[in-house]
């Protein structure tokens, strides 16, 4: 059956510091891939999505960056967070039209 | 742009049916309604989707009016655990993009 992993599950990171979320499924080949944040009251906006190694897509400009180097990693990224980077991100993948969310991480940005 | 409308909340009392409606007038034809469900601090989690024919499965019921206007979402016998926020959402066959609106904070009470 398909899993999919994120890590860490919570995070403290001060204001400017980089990051680095990792997404990884398993049990299926060449899925969809997705990021999605929630801020704390809010609901979930998508980030990026990936339908293949190397081919992201954009959903909002913001502060932060995706890259898929492998068929079932996801890593979301950035060089300098902000405070407005605070919040809960998922990652998600889809097959047969079917979209199944990771457990998410929780990122507090001090 | 969520395109559908949703109650921001409901309450039902365990053991009774929770009908949860949802707006989609402007959806096209090739376009399906989708539910989730995310309780608190987790991961949102699929119930069903459906194109124009009503559907069930082990969690939910799901019916979809003629004019695919509009739609319900039913869960035959509420639960403590069903309190959440269920989202309505419409999406594209060929995006592949799931995009969340605010959603029906339902509270099911004793």
């Amino acid at each position: 059956s398909q899993t999919i992993h994120q890590w860490p599950a919570t995070l403290v990171q001060p204001v400017g510091s980089p990051l680095s979320l990792e997404c990884t499924v398993e049990g299926t080949s060449n899925p969809n891939l997705y990021w999605y944040r929630q801020a704390a009251g809010r609901g979930l906006q998508l980030l990026f999505y990936s339908v293949g190694i190397g081919q992201i897509s954009s959903e909002v400009p913001q502060n932060l960056s995706a890259s898929r180097p492998q068929d079932r990693q996801f890593i979301l990224s950035s060089k300098k967070l902000l405070l407005s980077d605070s919040g809960f991100y998922l990652c998600a993948w889809s097959e047969n039209r079917a979209w199944y969310f990771g457990p998410g991480t929780r990122l507090t940005v001090t | 742009d969520a395109k559908t409308t949703q109650p921001p909340s409901m309450d039902c009392a365990e053991g009774r049916a929770a009908n949860l409606p949802c707006n989609h007038s402007t959806i096209s034809g090739n376009e399906y309604v989708y539910w989730y469900r995310q309780i608190h601090s987790q991961g949102p989690q699929y119930i069903i989707h459906g194109l124009k024919n009503n559907e069930t499965n082990e969690m939910a019921s799901l019916i979809i009016t003629e004019d695919r206007k509009s739609s319900t979402l039913i869960l035959p016998h509420a639960t403590l655990r069903d309190t959440a926020v269920y989202y309505c959402i419409v999406s594209y066959s060929n995006t592949d993009k799931l995009i969340f609106g605010t959603g029906t904070r339902l509270q099911v009470f004793p």
